[in-house]
C-alpha cells in the first residue's frame, strides 16, 4: 500500500548512543516531517523538508539532525541520545506545505 | 487495522458560528482513546481535545467539544463562537495500546485531515 514508511517500529538506546530513524514514502510528495510525541503535548515539529534538498528547523531541533536523501527519503539522527528525547516519533509527508499522510512512528525510548 | 475517516476535506464557517467536524472510525477494540488535533499554517501539531472511550461523557475544551458515539464509531468536533484563528486543518486521530516484542505501546493512527476556513 501507498503511504509513509518508518523503520523501526521501536528501539531502545543508552544515553550518549546514535541511531537514525528512517521515513521513506512513496507518493512522490515533494514534502516530509519529523515529529515527537509526547504525553498532553500533541505532535511537536522537530525537522521539516520542503523539497528534495531543503531542510529546516522546527519548534524542537536541538539534538537532532536530518537529511533528505532524495525525494524519497527523510532521515532523522540522534547524534548523542538522552532520556528527553524519549518519546514517539511520526514522519509525515505531503504534497503542499502541510502533512497529510502520516506513518505509523516510531517508538523511542533511552535509557 | 485501525482507520480514521474524515470524510470532510474542506469546509468552511462564518465568524461566531458553530461548525461541526465529522470523524469516524473502525476498530474492534473497547478500550482507546481519540483525539483532535489542530494543525495551524506553522505546521504545529496542537492538541485540541482528547477522549477515552470509556467514559460516557463528551469531552467539552472552552469552545470546543465532542460528540463521542461509540457504539455508531463516531467522534466529531464542534466549534462553536468560531474565531478567525480556528482557521487550520484539524485532524482525528485514534490511539490503542499493543502488544510486540518491545513490549506494550501506543499506536497513533491520524485521518487526513479537514481543513477549516473561517470566513469574517
Amino acid at each position: 500500500n501507498a503511504g509513509v514508511t518508518q523503520t523501526p517500529k521501536f528501539q531502545v538506546l543508552k544515553t550518549g548512543q546514535s541511531m537514525t530513524l528512517q521515513c521513506a514514502q512513496d507518493m512522490n510528495h515533494n514534502s516530509m516531517y519529523w515529529y515527537r510525541q509526547d504525553p498532553g503535548m500533541g505532535l511537536r515539529l522537530i525537522y521539516y523538508s520542503a523539497s528534495e534538498g531543503t531542510t529546516d528547523k522546527g519548534e524542537v531541533p536541538n539534538g537532532y539532525n536530518v537529511s533528505r536523501l532524495n525525494k524519497r527519503e527523510f532521515s532523522l539522527r540522534l547524534e548523542s541520545a538522552a532520556p528527553s528525547q524519549t518519546s514517539v516519533y511520526f514522519c509525515a509527508s505531503s504534497e503542499l506545505s502541510r502533512p497529510r499522510h502520516f506513518g505509523d512512528g516510531t517508538r523511542l525510548s533511552i535509557l | 487495522a485501525q482507520t480514521v475517516t474524515q470524510s470532510q476535506p474542506e469546509m468552511s464557517v462564518q465568524e461566531a458560528e458553530t461548525v461541526t467536524l465529522s470523524c469516524t472510525y473502525d476498530t474492534s477494540e473497547s478500550n482507546y482513546y481519540l483525539f483532535w488535533y489542530k494543525q495551524p499554517p506553522s505546521r504545529q501539531m496542537i492538541l485540541v481535545i482528547r477522549q477515552e472511550a470509556y467514559k460516557q461523557q463528551n469531552a467539552t475544551e472552552n469552545r470546543f467539544s465532542v460528540n463521542f458515539q461509540k457504539a455508531a464509531k463516531s467522534f466529531s468536533l464542534k466549534i462553536s463562537d468560531s474565531q478567525l484563528g480556528d482557521t487550520a486543518m484539524y485532524f482525528c486521530a485514534f490511539m490503542k495500546r499493543e502488544q510486540d516484542s518491545g513490549g506494550s505501546n501506543y499506536k497513533l493512527t491520524f485521518g487526513k485531515g479537514t481543513l477549516l476556513t473561517v470566513n469574517p
